[in-house]
């Protein structure tokens, strides 16, 4: 039930690019994404819809693959900030039960 | 406008309690999730409430249990508490289960 992140963890360098990964099992409704910093409580950068729509975040964009049940955050010229762990959570089609993939530890250094 | 408020912040209890925590949504938000966090099992999903009904409940032991008033406020309650419910108790709230939602900053919870 619970979607599936990778990396798990992930270093890099301020100006650097990541990439993290969600696959489901189950069929997706919609995808969001929040992140957390350490000690605080996660907040809400994008939500991404079945069809298509997406809402968006600064330097921060998605992709929604429907029929592959994944999802994509890109983060582009990282910065100091972008550092937390990043959770993505999936809607089923029907169904309010909401679920958050296993994390992706996310670190920029200078 | 103001955020999600939880109380209270941290809690020590003592095993075979029972606990009480309590969210305050943003206003205008009908929808209320509680989540448990632990470092080894991350964020798992305990119940939604959506104007005063349960919608949903995820898998935890019938100790864990919830409600919500006509003012969206909700409480979670543990019953006969074990050393392995410790953890970060965290609620969100949004105006509906499928949009975005905003967190409270949790209830820290010791068992010991």
């Amino acid at each position: 039930q619970q979607p599936v992140q990778s990396p798990q963890a992930v270093i890099l360098r301020e100006g650097e690019d990541a990439v993290i990964n969600c696959s489901s099992s189950k069929a997706l409704y919609s995808v969001h994404w929040y992140r957390q910093k350490h000690g605080e409580a996660p907040v809400f950068l994008m939500i991404l819809l079945k069809g298509g729509e997406q809402k968006g975040h600064e330097k921060i964009s998605a992709s929604f693959n429907e029929k592959k049940q994944q999802s994509s955050l890109y983060l582009t010229a990282s910065q100091l900030s972008y550092s937390g762990t990043y959770f993505c959570g999936r809607l089923p089609n029907t169904g309010n039960q909401f679920y958050f993939g296993t994390g992706t530890s996310l670190t920029v250094i200078p | 406008k103001a955020g999600v408020t939880q109380t209270p912040r941290y809690l020590i209890k003592t095993r075979g309690q029972q606990v009480t925590l309590s969210c305050s949504p943003i206003s205008g938000h009908r929808s209320v999730s509680w989540y448990q966090q632990t470092p080894g099992q991350g964020l798992q999903f305990l119940f939604e409430y959506f104007s005063e009904t349960q919608r949903n409940k995820g898998n935890f032991p019938g100790r864990f249990s919830g409600r919500q008033f006509s003012n969206s406020r909700s409480e979670m309650n543990v019953s006969t508490l074990e050393l392995g419910d410790s953890a970060l108790y965290l609620c969100a709230s949004s105006a509906d289960s499928r949009t975005e939602a905003f967190f409270g900053q949790g209830t820290r919870l010791t068992v010991v």
